[in-house]
């Protein structure tokens, strides 16, 4: 079975200051893919970044960063420089090679306060 | 474009009660996916429709349904309402059923059972 656990429930910190949101997976499939979403008060899930099972490099994206180590079963995500505008829910995500049946951690609440 | 629109954006039903929940997805989108996000949890896989077929059921009760329109569009219908069903319910489409693609999410449906 697949699972997907986001240990951290809530993390408060100041504008400016780097932010790691931690993600460990669980799974079976020797091919599958890894996802980061963020979740607005307003409700909409926004795509952040996939990652693929089988290419672990790193990637940066403006202030955001991911760390994929299948070692350790882990795909953080970090934001540098935080704003305000960070402020929300990140889930993780898992998807199998076949179908969509999409399994998401239960989510980091980001709080940044000015 | 647009992204994938959802109907109603709330709805409040009493226990027993049916509810049909709609759902359009982007443009060129041939799966449609739904989740139901329990407040402070994540989302949970309810059913994938690829090409008007169910691709993928998650582990809810028979009392879940739905369908996909020859249009791509699609219908969740939950019979005989519980409490407990209480919750916004996703929809998320995707050009493919393959599990690399992202889903783009709605705004989702609150369903409010009283």
């Amino acid at each position: 079975a697949q699972k997907v656990t986001q240990a951290q429930t809530e993390i408060s910190v100041v504008e400016k200051e780097d932010v790691t949101l931690d993600c460990v997976y669980e799974t079976r499939d020797t091919t599958y893919y890894l996802f980061w979403y963020k979740q607005p008060p307003s409700g909409e899930l926004v795509f952040l970044i996939r990652r693929n099972s089988f290419d672990e490099q790193n990637e940066i994206s403006g202030r955001y960063s991911w760390n994929f180590q299948k070692s350790t079963s882990s795909f953080n995500f970090t934001i540098t420089a935080s704003q305000v505008v960070d402020s929300a829910v990140y889930f993780c995500a898992l998807s199998g090679d076949y179908g969509q049946n999409f399994v998401f951690g239960p989510g980091t609440r980001l709080s940044v306060l000015p | 474009d647009a992204g994938v629109t959802q109907s109603p954006t709330h709805l409040i039903k009493t226990r027993g009660q049916q509810v049909t929940l709609r759902c359009s997805p982007i443009s060129g989108h041939k799966s449609v996916s739904w989740y139901q996000q329990v407040l402070g949890q994540g989302p949970q896989f309810i059913f994938q429709y690829y090409e008007k077929e169910e691709r993928g059921r998650g582990n809810f009760p028979d009392r879940f349904s739905a369908r996909q329109f020859p249009n791509y569009s699609s219908e969740l219908n939950v019979n005989a309402l519980l409490l407990g069903d209480s919750a916004l319910y996703l929809c998320a489409s995707s050009p493919s059923a393959a599990g690399f693609q992202p889903q783009h999410f709605g705004d989702g449906t609150r369903l409010s059972i009283l």
